[in-house]
């Protein structure tokens, strides 16, 4: 049982390139999310999918589109990458209920975009 | 709009000491509240999640209590280790069309030393 998972794990793009970062878990839960991680500024919601077949924007969405393939795969596209979107970025799951919703994490991608 | 502050920004102290890690948030109809470790360069382990109904949670020598009414959550670390140094995150989940995002502080970063 691997959790989530996240790759790659580093990547440096130049100012203009695309690149999509994969995320994946095995633990049969409905909802994934996106974030980004930023020096003193925590963590922020960039996207989130509720359900398969659903997305939808969170905090920070500009300049990123998402796909979630299937109920496991949550994908995060940066179309044209920009220095603003060197960061940390997180993928998570969660079960979607009432009052239990426990968010488990993945190990984070490391993005520099010069 | 839910905002969650956590106090202080970073703590170093000598091993073995008995430390208090504070999370404040602004709007109390919370279900629940998470406490979290990041490893540098590493991702995010939950540590402990305290539901709306419970005024504590214990994990070994980890004890988070919340109160809802006054906006507040404290993480309690008796006999703290040089293993314990690590930055810890809280967050509280917003509801937003059903759908669960968690809202995070800015951690507080800890240093324990022998």
């Amino acid at each position: 049982n691997a959790g989530v998972t996240q790759t790659p794990k580093f990547q440096v793009l130049k100012t203009g390139q695309s690149m999509t970062l994969q995320c994946a878990q095995d633990m049969n839960h409905n909802s994934m999310y996106w974030y980004r991680q930023d020096p003193g500024m925590g963590l922020r919601l960039i996207y989130y999918s509720a359900s398969e077949g659903t997305t939808d924007k969170g905090e920070v969405p500009n300049g990123y589109n998402v796909s979630r393939l299937n109920k496991r795969e949550f994908s995060l596209r940066l179309e044209s990458a920009a220095p603003s979107q060197t960061s940390v970025y997180f993928c998570a799951s969660s079960e979607v209920g009432d009052s239990y919703n426990e968010q488990f994490f993945g190990p984070g991608t490391r993005l520099t975009v010069l | 709009k839910q905002e969650v502050t956590q106090i202080p920004a970073a703590l170093s102290v000598p091993e073995g000491e008995n430390l208090v890690l504070n999370c404040s948030f602004t709007d109390s109809a919370i279900y629940n509240l998470q406490w979290f470790r990041q490893d540098p360069g590493k991702g995010l382990t939950s540590l402990l999640l305290i539901q709306s109904s419970q005024r504590e949670q214990t994990s070994g020598r980890l004890n988070a209590s919340l109160d809802k009414s006054s906006g507040r959550s404290t993480l309690y670390i008796a006999a703290s280790q040089p293993g314990d140094s690590a930055t810890y995150l809280c967050a509280v989940p917003t509801l937003s069309g059903g759908y669960n995002k968690l809202i995070f502080g800015a951690g507080t970063r800890l240093a324990v030393h022998p």
